[in-house]
């Protein structure tokens, strides 16, 4: 099993710029999540997919849109990239539970210019 | 909503001493808890959690945490640090109120000197 995989692993954009990061698990998780880790402040939570066709934002949703294609896959993308975005972008996916683990991917680094 | 606060922001220790990382909780409800570890250029990797069913959780590579009601808090120890645990490490409680997502603290960075 790979888990959860993540593409690209390095990105750079200009300001302006369109981007949609991919996100794929084969765990059968119901649940998926993406995150974005900023130095100093954490992880926090952008969007999330509780089951296949939904999808519900998080904490820090402003310039962000997502698809759950499928069970399988978690797309995240950036309309018109902004120098705010700079960020390191996790996945995550899980059964879907309150004591359940997330399982994580190991990231998409993304600079914007 | 639940939160989670970790005091200190990097801590330091010599190769064989105690790992103590500190996490408190801020909770209405009964919190489910974890903690993850993150080495560089890495994803998150979980070490333990807290369901309720012990107060003292065993995880991986020796480290262990106890859950205290009475203090509001899950700190993670190690009894003899390794070099090889060098890593930021995170602590995060479960939101019932977005599909089970984590809400992270801000993380300590774990310095292990020789």
């Amino acid at each position: 099993n790979a888990g959860v995989t993540q593409t690209p692993k390095f990105q750079v954009l200009k300001t302006g710029q369109s981007m949609t990061l991919q996100c794929a698990q084969d765990m059968n998780h119901n649940s998926m999540y993406w995150y974005r880790q900023d130095p100093g402040m954490g992880l926090r939570l952008i969007y999330y997919s509780a089951s296949e066709g939904t999808t519900d934002k998080g904490e820090v949703p402003n310039g962000y849109n997502v698809s759950r294609l499928n069970k399988r896959e978690f797309s995240l993308r950036l309309e018109s990239a902004a120098p705010s975005q700079t960020s390191v972008y996790f996945c995550a996916s899980m059964t879907g539970g309150l004591t359940d683990t997330q399982y994580f991917g190991p990231g998409t680094r993304l600079t914007v210019l | 909503a639940q939160s989670v606060t970790q005091l200190g922001s990097h801590v330091s220790v010599s190769e064989g001493a105690l790992v103590l990382l500190r996490c408190n909780y801020s909770s209405s409800v009964p919190p489910y808890l974890f903690w993850y570890v993150q080495y560089p250029n890495q994803g998150l990797q979980l070490l333990l959690k807290y369901t309720s069913a012990a107060t003292l959780v065993k995880g991986i590579n020796g480290f262990e945490a106890e859950f205290k009601k009475s203090e509001t808090s899950f700190h993670l120890t190690k009894p003899s640090a390794h070099m090889s645990d060098a890593a930021e490490y995170f602590c995060a409680v479960s939101a019932s109120n977005s599909g089970y997502a984590l809400n992270f603290g801000k993380g300590t960075s774990l310095l292990v000197t020789p």
